[in-house]
């Protein structure tokens, strides 16, 4: 499976646009990209996926750009929340199995 | 609600005994897996299930076994369990058809290994 790369942490202001940014530089043409996101000791909650248009759902919409080797994901209105970790996952290869990563930290600020 | 149940959410157990940790489910998915969640690691997968009795390793098998007898259950034993094994434990279950798909996840076993 291909290996993402994320910041280790975000601010946001609440009520603005929170851009997640993930590369995904050796993605393969059948591998999807899925986003989640874990807020503080509960299970991880998944957000979207899409493989490479772009995606939107009543959480989020996610960006692919067209070489693939990257995605945004867009919480539009961002609330305190949101306030999570949110991990980029690119699967869909040989194993096929989600494997995370140590995602982003989204803090978002009154 | 996912239907998930975990169960003990917590437990506190001695180096050297046995622990299994159980994952029940109400929709009869077909894919269920385990994993473990650890600070800096982030969430590792240990084993999945994709069916009764048809099971297979993740990242982190080691020192874990797994069994499905029924499409509702899938527990975790930790035959002796090590310091190492401290950790948070997440049950998730696949709506979709295939191993991936969305996941959902339970609310988490939190062990403590003295």
């Amino acid at each position: 499976d291909a290996k993402t790369t994320q910041p280790t942490s975000m601010d946001c202001a609440e009520g603005r646009a929170a851009n997640l940014p993930c590369n995904h530089s050796t993605i393969s043409g059948n591998e999807y990209v899925y986003w989640y996101r874990q807020i503080h000791s509960q299970g991880p909650q998944y957000i979207i996926h899409g493989l490479k248009n772009n995606e939107t759902n009543e959480m989020a919409s996610l960006i692919i750009t067209e070489d693939r080797k990257s995605s945004t994901l867009i919480l539009p209105h961002a609330t305190l929340r949101d306030t999570a970790v949110y991990y980029c996952i690119v699967t869909g290869g040989a194993t096929n199995k989600l494997i995370f990563g140590t995602g982003t930290l989204l803090a978002v600020q009154p | 609600d996912a239907g998930i149940t975990q169960s003990p959410r917590h437990k506190v157990t001695e180096t050297g005994t046995p622990v299994t940790l159980r994952c029940h489910q109400t929709e009869n998915h077909r894919y269920m897996y385990w994993y473990r969640q650890d600070p800096g690691h982030g969430l590792r997968l240990i084993h999945y299930s994709y069916g009764v009795k048809d099971t297979d390793k993740g990242e982190v098998s080691d020192g874990y076994s797994v069994s499905r007898s029924k499409t509702e259950d899938f527990l975790l034993t930790l035959e002796s369990a090590t310091s190492s094994q401290t950790s948070v434990y997440f049950c998730a279950i696949s709506k979709g058809q295939g191993l991936t798909g969305e996941l959902f996840f339970g609310e988490g076993s939190r062990l403590t290994v003295l």
